[in-house]
């Protein structure tokens, strides 16, 4: 059973760039057809799909952020990581890493607050 | 973009009551549809895939139909546990994923 965890700063300075990592168990990154993924959720709203890689590094990003994202795998330590930068209060969320094969989230890390503030 | 219109937004019914839940999508999607249970202070919980198959595990009150544009999620006899907010979500344009607002479902 694979298994996602979340870890980085709880607290970030607006304009600073936000870094997140997600560290898999259970299973190789490197392995099946999963695609990993990160997404948010200001408190009390929905969910918003930031982005994804896939184990060769090809990356995917929605389009209303991709200017400020990047996503990034390290398979020797079956990690992959969010950058999210120039935060401003609007970022300031729940960040989830989930897995799946192609058009479903199958496993969720539980997740991490990220506050943006001075 | 593809947008996904869930209602109602929040919905409260009684244990034993039959429970849907709809989703709406601004464009034919085939049945590329997920459905996702959420506790709170909980991550998302994949529930139904491909709008109505269910998820190894879940309980068969859980249900799901629709094809194209619209889409249905029922449960058939509430139960206490199942108090959460449920999201729907395509993936027809991936590699772009889209959710519903949500709809929050409690104890009357």
């Amino acid at each position: 059973q694979v298994q996602l965890q979340e870890s980085g700063p709880g607290l970030v300075k607006p304009s600073q760039t936000l870094s997140l990592t997600c560290t898999v168990s259970g299973g190789s990154i490197s392995s099946g057809s999963y695609y990993w993924s990160w997404i948010r959720q200001p408190a009390g709203k929905g969910l918003e799909w930031i982005g994804r890689i896939y184990t060769s590094g090809s990356t995917n990003y929605n389009p209303s952020l991709k200017s400020r994202v990047t996503i990034s795998v390290d398979t020797s330590k079956n990690q992959f990581s969010l950058k999210l930068s120039s935060v401003t209060a609007a970022d300031t969320a729940v960040y989830y890493c989930a897995s799946g094969v192609a058009g479903s989230f199958d496993y969720w890390g539980q997740g991490t607050l990220v506050t943006v503030s001075s | 973009d593809i947008q996904m219109t869930q209602s109602p937004s929040s919905l409260s019914a009684s244990v034993g009551d039959r429970v849907t839940i709809t989703c709406q999508a601004s464009q034919d999607i085939s049945n590329y549809l997920n459905w996702y249970q959420q506790k709170p202070g909980k991550a998302p919980k994949l529930l139904i895939y491909d709008a109505s198959n269910l998820e190894t595990g879940v309980p068969s009150r859980f249900s799901g139909s629709g094809s194209g544009t619209d889409f249905t999620f029922t449960i058939s006899s509430l139960q206490p546990e199942d108090i959460a907010t449920y999201y729907c979500q395509q993936y027809d344009n991936l590699p772009q994923y889209t959710f519903g607002q949500g709809t929050k479902l409690e104890i009357k």
